[in-house]
């Protein structure tokens, strides 16, 4: 079945330092890899999403990339701000046009940002 | 729009109980999802629709029922409720995919302790 692992549980980074979770799945057949962020108390939400098409995607201080044949995909956050503490979760799926599918979730990552 | 409204907030249960925690979004989405959260653990499926009429089990469904009998509603039901269900559950929607948007919407959550 479907399976996420996510490196590391936590992670601890002085404010302007770059942040990076990694994630490995095992379904070679998933293509779709979203990356969610969950404040303290509160739900979580979407920050970045990449299909298997494509290799990188960036949004302002936010990144991803996916390496198909090594099957992991990466969170990179630059400049990081204490506002970016939050528990980061990966996930992992399979999308078609006209379809959905369920989501397979990593087990969170806690980042801290110092001052 | 309200998006996706859980409710009870917060739930306490003694072993045994039954209830039905409460799902509705008003996107006229057509997939729906029921997560809970353990620490350290993420995010695990329980069941989803993919419409109304139709549900699938998830990862974690033992001791959980659900039912899809309109496209807004997708109530997740415990039938005699344990210590081990003690959790924060989420409900989650997204649209079938056309536009290329899989985001997922959550709900606030469900805190429900079991005693």
């Amino acid at each position: 079945g479907e399976n996420v692992e996510q490196h590391p549980s936590t992670l601890s980074v002085q404010e302007g330092d770059s942040a990076v979770i990694k994630c490995t799945y095992s379904d070679s057949a998933s293509n779709y890899f979203p990356w969610y962020k969950q404040e303290l108390g509160k739900r979580p939400q979407l920050i970045i999403d990449i299909r298997s098409n494509v290799g990188e995607k960036k949004d302002q201080r936010i990144a991803v990339t996916l390496n198909k044949t090594a099957k992991h995909f990466s969170l990179h956050i630059t400049e990081t701000q204490p506002e970016d503490s939050a528990v980061y979760f990966c996930a992992e799926g399979r999308i078609y046009t006209g379809t959905a599918s369920k989501l397979t979730f990593g087990t969170g990552t806690r980042l801290q940002v110092t001052l | 729009n309200a998006g996706v409204t859980q409710t009870p907030k917060f739930q306490v249960l003694k072993t045994g109980q039954s209830m039905t925690l409460q799902c509705a979004q008003d996107m006229n989405h057509e997939y729906m999802s029921w997560y809970r959260q353990d620490p350290g653990m993420g995010l695990r499926l329980i069941h989803y629709s993919v419409g109304a009429g139709i549900t699938d089990q998830g990862e974690v469904p033992n001791g959980y029922n659900v039912s899809r009998s309109t496209t807004e509603d997708f109530p997740l039901r415990l039938l005699s409720a344990a210590p081990s269900q003690t959790s924060v559950y989420f409900c989650a929607s997204r649209p079938l995919d056309r536009f290329g948007n899989y985001g997922y919407t959550f709900g606030s959550g469900t805190r429900l302790t079991v005693v």
